[in-house]
């Protein structure tokens, strides 16, 4: 079966220090892995996607995600954080289950970045 | 602004009722999804339908059912309501339909049972 764990829960950096929010997936098969953000009170927005092309992924707002099969890990990185930066983040990874696709969604990994 | 429109923005309601809540995807897109966020549950996917027809599914109760119109707007209903249905409702839509598409998300639904 499919799923994904995000290992921490809270993170916290200073602003202008790098971001490591860490992710590793469970997959039977190549699986797809997605970024999203979700600021407050806002819906989701996808940061970044893997599809079984190059491994090192980049996205948007200068985020970017390296799938490592080895490790089964999609940890999500940013060289300096920003102080809007600040949100709940999620991994995700395509599942097919009983003959149907779905996405699974990991618990978040709330971001809060100090001046 | 994702181009996804959802209503109402909160829904205030009784243990055993019934409620309806709405999605308009973006223009052009053809796939509706939905999601359940709580904090017991997280975020979960419910269901997708693409260009009328239900094409995935997730963790969704027997009680809840959905539908996507000729229009391409859907509604995910909602019966026989327990305090554990309280949760944001999302909405999002995509084009042209498979899991791996970008999905844009509207603002949510907050759904209160009382």
């Amino acid at each position: 079966a499919q799923s994904v764990t995000q290992l921490d829960s809270h993170v916290s950096v200073s602003e202008g220090t790098p971001v490591l929010l860490r992710c590793n997936y469970s997959s039977s098969y190549s699986p797809s892995l997605f970024w999203y953000v979700q600021h407050p009170n806002k819906g989701l927005q996808l940061l970044l996607k893997y599809t079984s092309a190059a491994t090192l992924v980049k996205g948007i707002n200068g985020f970017e995600a390296e799938f490592k099969k080895s490790e089964t890990s999609f940890h999500l990185t940013k060289p300096s954080a920003h102080m809007s930066d600040a949100a709940e983040y999620f991994c995700v990874v395509s599942a097919r289950s009983g003959g149907y696709n779905k996405l699974i969604f990991g618990a978040g990994t709330r971001l809060a970045v100090h001046p | 602004d994702s181009g996804v429109t959802q209503t109402p923005k909160h829904l205030i309601t009784a243990t055993g009722q019934r409620v309806t809540l709405r999605c308009s995807p973006r223009s052009g897109d053809l796939s509706v999804y939905w999601y359940q966020q709580s904090l017991d549950q997280g975020l979960q996917f419910l269901i997708q339908y693409y260009n009328g027809e239900e094409r995935a599914k997730g963790n969704i109760l027997e009680r809840f059912s959905a539908q996507q119109f000729p229009d391409l707007h859907s509604e995910l209903n909602l019966s026989s309501l327990e305090l554990g249905d309280s949760a944001l409702y999302f909405c999002a839509s995509s084009n042209p339909g498979q899991l791996t598409d970008t999905q844009y998300f509207g603002p949510g639904t907050r759904l209160t049972v009382l």
